[in-house]
């Protein structure tokens, strides 16, 4: 079965740089999410698209933003890293009761 | 304020044997979902189980079974014969209508170590 997928898997950014992390939902499910997981920590919700709409928005930086195209896919853009942005961001999609993640990206802000 | 509670930080189980990890949520709402994921040492986040609020019965997948405890407000995981690949960090997720109902809100997670 089609799973999230996103890219890319790793990335390393120095302070200061922009990211833009990708992600490609299971095919007809209307809903995706992004969350952040810092080192041992619990993934935390940043923002959800609902057939390209914002639809909820969580502790998401002024610095990050987010959309969704025309064919479903999400695109996390983020500028001026700092350090403490290095984490691992998932992407999740959804259509009904499941939440899927994605593999996930881990980004390191040196 | 809606909150997932995993007090056991770390559990150890033998190959074969059953385990059952602890979950407890507050929340005000009648209308909400429970999930559970296992994020295995590479990464991912793989989903497990879920369960609806309303559902009257508990959810099972596999090995995998929610002992739903809807007065108690509690949705512990039982891992039946565990394997060594079940050795992981799982984490237990609530879904809202106050929120809503999108995002998941999850515990700190509780590791789990399956020895031969």
């Amino acid at each position: 079965a089609a799973g999230v997928i996103q890219s890319p898997r790793h990335l390393i950014k120095e302070k200061r740089e922009t990211a833009t992390l990708k992600c490609y939902p299971i095919p007809r499910h209307d809903t995706v999410y992004w969350y952040q997981q810092g080192p041992g920590q619990d993934p935390q919700f940043l923002i959800s698209f609902y057939e390209k709409m914002q639809s909820d928005k969580g502790s998401i930086p002024d610095r990050f933003s987010a959309q969704q195209f025309s064919d479903y896919h999400s695109e996390l853009n983020m500028s001026s890293l700092e350090l403490g942005d290095s984490a691992l961001y998932f992407c999740a999609s959804s259509l009904g009761r499941g939440q899927y993640f994605g593999p996930g990206t881990r980004l390191t802000v040196l | 304020a809606q909150k997932i509670t995993q007090t056991q930080p770390g559990m150890f189980v033998q190959e074969k044997e059953a385990v059952t990890l602890d979950c407890t949520y507050d929340t005000s709402d009648q209308s909400y979902g429970l999930f559970w994921y296992k994020q295995p040492s590479s990464g991912e986040m793989i989903f497990l189980i879920y369960q609806g609020s309303y559902d009257e019965q508990n959810a099972t997948e596999g090995r995998y079974s929610l002992n739903f405890q809807k007065a108690r407000k509690s949705a512990n995981l039982v891992i039946s014969a565990s394997q060594l690949g079940d050795s992981a960090m799982y984490f237990c997720a609530m879904r809202h209508r106050n929120t809503g109902f999108q995002k998941l809100v999850f515990g700190t997670g509780t590791r789990l170590l399956v020895s031969p």
